[in-house]
């Protein structure tokens, strides 16, 4: 089955300084994942996806991530954080085995604070 | 273009009513997703229309329905209401005929059961 763990439930960060939010996923075979970002009473906007073109995946916003098959991780990074950042941050997988669908599973989620 | 608009936005129920809720999807898209939020259970899938017919559906009881209708707005109804429904309860919607996973979400339904 597929699954994604995100290792951090929060993260705080100064306004300026580097973010990494960490997320490590299990598929049977080459999975899409993605990154979502959902700000407070807000939907879900997707933020990137990497789907095996290329294992460095940028995104909206500055955001970038890169897939490593060998660490089974899908971690998202941005150079400088921005106040605008602060949110919640879902590490997502697609659920392939139902066929052409766009069933997600989501991972729990790392709740992202920037401090000024 | 207008995004995903989903009524209304907050509602109270009491247990054993029951409530449906409405989802209009990005005009063009054909594919509403529906999800349910839960500080307990996280995001979960509850399932899928696509051209009126359901294509996937998630793990939750047969309390949980929906349908999808020749304009792709979408309707979810859920019956017999328990505490443990409340929730957020967030539509997507998707351009594609095949799967990408990029989809769109509205605001999403509060909903409280009392």
């Amino acid at each position: 089955a597929q699954s994604v763990t995100q290792l951090d439930s929060h993260v705080s960060v100064s306004e300026g300084t580097p973010v990494l939010l960490r997320c490590n996923y299990s598929s049977s075979y080459s999975p899409s994942l993605f990154w979502y970002v959902q700000h407070p009473n807000k939907g879900l906007q997707l933020l990137l996806k990497y789907t095996s073109a290329a294992t460095l995946v940028k995104g909206i916003n500055g955001f970038e991530a890169e897939f490593k098959k060998s660490e089974t991780s899908f971690h998202l990074t941005k150079p400088s954080a921005h106040m605008s950042d602060a949110a919640e941050y879902f590490c997502v997988v697609s659920d392939r085995y139902g066929g052409a669908t766009n069933k997600l599973i989501f991972g729990t989620g790392t709740l992202l604070a920037v401090q000024p | 273009k207008a995004g995903v608009t989903q009524t209304p936005r907050y509602l109270i129920k009491t247990r054993g009513q029951q409530v449906t809720l409405s989802c209009s999807p990005i005009s063009g898209h054909r594919s509403v997703s529906w999800y349910q939020q839960t500080p307990g259970q996280g995001l979960q899938f509850l399932f899928e229309y696509f051209s009126e017919t359901q294509r996937n559906k998630g793990n939750f009881p047969g309390r949980f329905s929906g349908r999808q209708f020749s304009n792709s707005r979408s309707e979810m109804n859920v019956s017999t209401l328990e505490l443990g429904d409340s929730a957020l309860y967030l539509c997507a919607s998707s351009p594609a005929t095949g799967y990408t996973g990029e989809l769109f979400f509205g605001e999403g339904s509060r909903l409280t059961v009392l």
